[in-house]
């Protein structure tokens, strides 16, 4: 199993443009969700999903969009990057959803983005 | 709403010390779930530990040790011996039952082992 992939790893946009920000996992994990890190305040979510078709917002979901269209990829939309989007954002995957027991998420290495 | 506080900015200790960090959080639910993640250099986010809020038991792994206390709403992370391998940033994680799996993370504690 590959885990939870991300691509690019690297990413430098200008202000105005638009990227796709690559998220798929192996583990046929139902939930899928992207987390943004910034210093000094931890992981905030942005958006998440609990299955193939749903999605929903998170803490910070403004200036994103997301769609689930199958199990295994969760893309994420910058439709007009701005500099505040300059951040290391992160995918993750478990296998539960809204009920029963939370498992251990797992996460992507990772995609550091900045927008000049 | 759910919120967790890891007071400690940055703990700077030598090696060998013992070395506790601090989570505290805040939620409605009765029934949650918290989480300790450590991030090393390279970046990546470690699973270390899932409690669920009706298992109050100490855990120990090796030299890692967990402290919940639901009377004080805390799940302080203890590291015996550390050592400069150590050296990373540590997040606390919680998630409520009727959030689902979002997860809601501390600030998180850099923590810097010297040899």
């Amino acid at each position: 199993n590959a885990g939870v992939t991300q691509t690019p790893k690297f990413q430098v946009l200008k202000t105005g443009q638009s990227m796709t920000l690559q998220c798929a996992q192996d583990m046929n994990h139902e939930y899928m969700s992207w987390y943004r890190q910034d210093p000094g305040m931890g992981l905030r979510l942005i958006h998440y999903s609990v299955g193939a078709g749903i999605t929903d917002q998170g803490e910070v979901p403004n200036g994103y969009n997301v769609s689930r269209s199958t199990t295994e990829d969760f893309p994420l939309r910058l439709l007009s990057a701005a500099p505040s989007q300059t951040s290391v954002y992160f995918c993750a995957s478990s296998s539960s959803s809204t009920s029963g027991p939370l498992n251990e998420q797992f996460f992507g290495p990772g995609t550091r983005l900045t927008v000049l | 709403a759910q919120k967790v506080t890891q007071a400690q900015t940055e703990i700077s200790v030598v090696e060998k010390e013992d070395v506790t960090l601090d989570c505290v959080y805040e939620t409605r639910d009765t029934t949650y779930y918290l989480f300790w993640y450590k991030q090393p250099p390279s970046g990546e986010l470690v699973f270390l530990i899932r409690r669920n809020s009706f298992d109050e038991q100490n855990e120990i792994s090796g030299r890692y040790s967990w402290n919940f206390q639901k009377s004080t709403s805390s799940f302080n992370f203890t590291i015996t011996a550390s050592q400069v391998v150590d050296s990373a940033v540590y997040f606390c994680a919680l998630s409520e039952e009727t959030s689902g799996s979002r997860l809601t993370f501390g600030e998180g504690t850099q923590l810097t082992v010297n040899p």
